[in-house]
C-alpha cells in the first residue's frame, strides 16, 4: 500500500457548508493530484500541482479550489458545498525522492462526499 | 489529444481461468507509458503494470501480463489463474513521457471473478 492518506473517508454535509478534503503524502513526491470519481465511472482529473506554490486546473471543470504550502500536502476545499458535488474524491501523488518515477501514480483510498 | 477506450464495461471470469481486458489508445507521441489500475470494491487504486512504450517487450508482474502492440495502439491486460480478489474495477491509463504529468484514463471494465 502506497504512503498516501486521505481524510475523512465518509462526509455527509448540508448544502451551503464550507468543507476541506485533506490529502497528504510521506514519499516525498513533488507531483499531486485530485479526481473526481462518480461510483463505478472513470477518473476525471480535476487539479494537479507539481509542486509547493504550483497548482493547476485540470481538465474536468471543478468548483473546488486547492493549495500547495507543503510538499507533503494538498488540500481541497469546496466554500459552499452543494449536491452535484456529491462523488469520491481520489487523491494521488507522482515523482520524487518516493521513488517509482515520475510516471506512477499512487492513489489515496478515495474520500467519499455526499452532499444533502 | 490522446484517447483511451476500453470497450468491455463488464466481463466476468470463473475462478482459476484466463481473462483479457482490452485497451485500445489513440496518440501521435512516440514515447509514453501505459498502465492498468486496479481498483476493488471500496478499496484504494492500485497499479497493476506498467509498460513503456519504447520497450517491445510485454511487461508481466506474476499472474498479469500484457499484449503491447504500438503500431495497432492496443494495450490488453492478461489475467491468469484468476482469483476471486482480483473482482475490481479496472482501468486503462496513458500518460506522455514528456510534458505534462497527467494520465488519460479508460472508462473502466468491472471484472467478477465467480467461484
Amino acid at each position: 500500500e502506497a504512503d498516501i492518506y486521505q481524510t475523512p473517508r465518509y462526509l455527509v454535509i448540508g448544502t451551503g457548508k464550507k468543507i476541506t478534503l485533506e490529502c497528504s503524502q510521506t514519499m516525498g513526491h513533488d507531483k499531486m493530484y485530485w479526481y473526481q470519481q462518480d461510483p463505478g465511472m472513470e477518473l476525471h482529473l480535476i487539479h494537479y500541482s507539481y509542486g509547493v506554490n504550483s497548482t493547476e486546473k485540470g481538465d474536468l471543470s471543478s468548483e473546488s479550489t486547492v493549495s500547495r504550502i507543503r510538499t507533503e500536502h494538498f488540500p481541497l476545499t469546496l466554500e459552499s458545498a452543494r449536491p452535484s458535488h456529491t462523488s469520491q474524491y481520489l487523491c494521488a501523488s507522482s515523482g520524487g525522492i518516493g521513488g517509482g518515477g515520475s510516471d506512477t501514480q499512487y492513489f489515496g483510498p478515495g474520500t467519499r462526499l455526499t452532499v444533502l | 489529444a490522446q484517447t483511451v477506450t476500453q470497450s468491455q464495461p463488464e466481463m466476468s471470469v470463473q475462478e482459476a481461468e484466463t481473462v483479457t481486458l482490452s485497451c485500445t489508445y489513440d496518440t501521435s507521441e512516440s514515447n509514453y507509458y501505459l498502465f492498468w489500475y486496479k481498483q476493488p470494491p471500496s478499496r484504494q487504486m492500485i497499479l497493476v503494470i506498467r509498460q513503456e512504450a519504447y520497450k517491445q517487450q510485454n511487461a508481466t508482474e506474476n499472474r498479469f501480463s500484457v499484449n503491447f502492440q504500438k503500431a495497432a495502439k492496443s494495450f490488453s491486460l492478461k489475467i491468469s489463474d484468476s482469483q476471486l480478489g482480483d473482482t475490481a474495477m479496472y482501468f486503462c491509463a496513458f500518460m506522455k513521457r514528456s510534458g505534462t504529468y497527467k494520465y488519460i484514463f479508460g472508462t473502466g471494465t468491472r471484472l467478477k471473478v465467480l467461484a
